[in-house]
């Protein structure tokens, strides 16, 4: 299957701080998706990005596909975005099986 | 708020035992997909269902099996429970039989 690699692991941020995450994968992918899991455990929608750029208030996200890869942009970071981001991704075909990276932990400091 | 209704959101258990995870997904979402999250494996896909019919299938051990109802709604089963099976339980759903999944809030599953 897919694998989905995500990069750095761990980031600290002070507030306001901008960041960029990153996820690449071993095979063209359809259906990336950004999730946020905040620290009460819940998975949160960001972004549903096969192809492109969008941008939801101070997030943004690009996804490549002929180059395998994806990047999460946070600017003026807050508290409230710490937490686990996960990107998500199939290989396409007949069974629709998304795989999930093991997540960038981002914690912002006030 | 997802849509994307779990209960229960907490559960304790014992070694050997079974226990019913139920999910409702989004008005209007006919596929129905459940996931596991440990510490050591991440989240891991366990099974879809499509309209009342299995559609994927993935890292589900033979003792955990799922079912989606006519209503939509969906069970997963884990019986012969052991200490490993301790994770967090996502489902999730989505409009069609791919694209953009929502997620519950999840089942805390601890077994001792």
């Amino acid at each position: 299957g897919i694998q989905v690699e995500q990069s750095p692991p761990d980031l600290i941020l002070q507030e306001g701080a901008n960041s960029t995450l990153r996820c690449n994968f071993s095979d063209s992918v359809n259906n990336l998706q950004w999730f946020h899991q905040n620290p009460w455990g819940q998975l949160i929608n960001l972004f549903y990005i096969p192809s492109g750029t969008k941008q939801n208030g101070r997030l943004s996200a690009t996804t490549v596909a002929t180059e395998r890869y994806s990047l999460l942009y946070i600017s003026s970071s807050q508290t409230t975005d710490s937490g686990v981001y996960f990107c998500a991704g199939d290989s396409g075909g007949s069974n629709y099986k998304l795989t999930f990276g093991k997540g960038t932990l981002l914690t912002v400091n006030p | 708020d997802s849509g994307v209704t779990q209960t229960p959101k907490h559960l304790i258990t014992a070694t050997g035992q079974r226990v019913t995870l139920r999910c409702s997904p989004r008005s209007g979402d006919l596929s129905v997909y459940w996931y596991q999250q440990s510490l050591d494996q991440g989240l891991q896909f366990l099974i879809q269902y499509y309209n009342g019919e299995e559609r994927a299938k993935g890292n589900i051990l033979e003792r955990f099996s799922a079912q989606q109802f006519p209503d939509l709604h969906s069970e997963l089963n884990l019986s012969s429970l052991e200490l490993g099976d301790s994770a967090l339980y996502f489902c999730a759903s989505s409009v069609g039989s791919a694209g953009e999944l929502f997620f519950g809030e999840g089942s805390r599953l601890t077994v001792l």
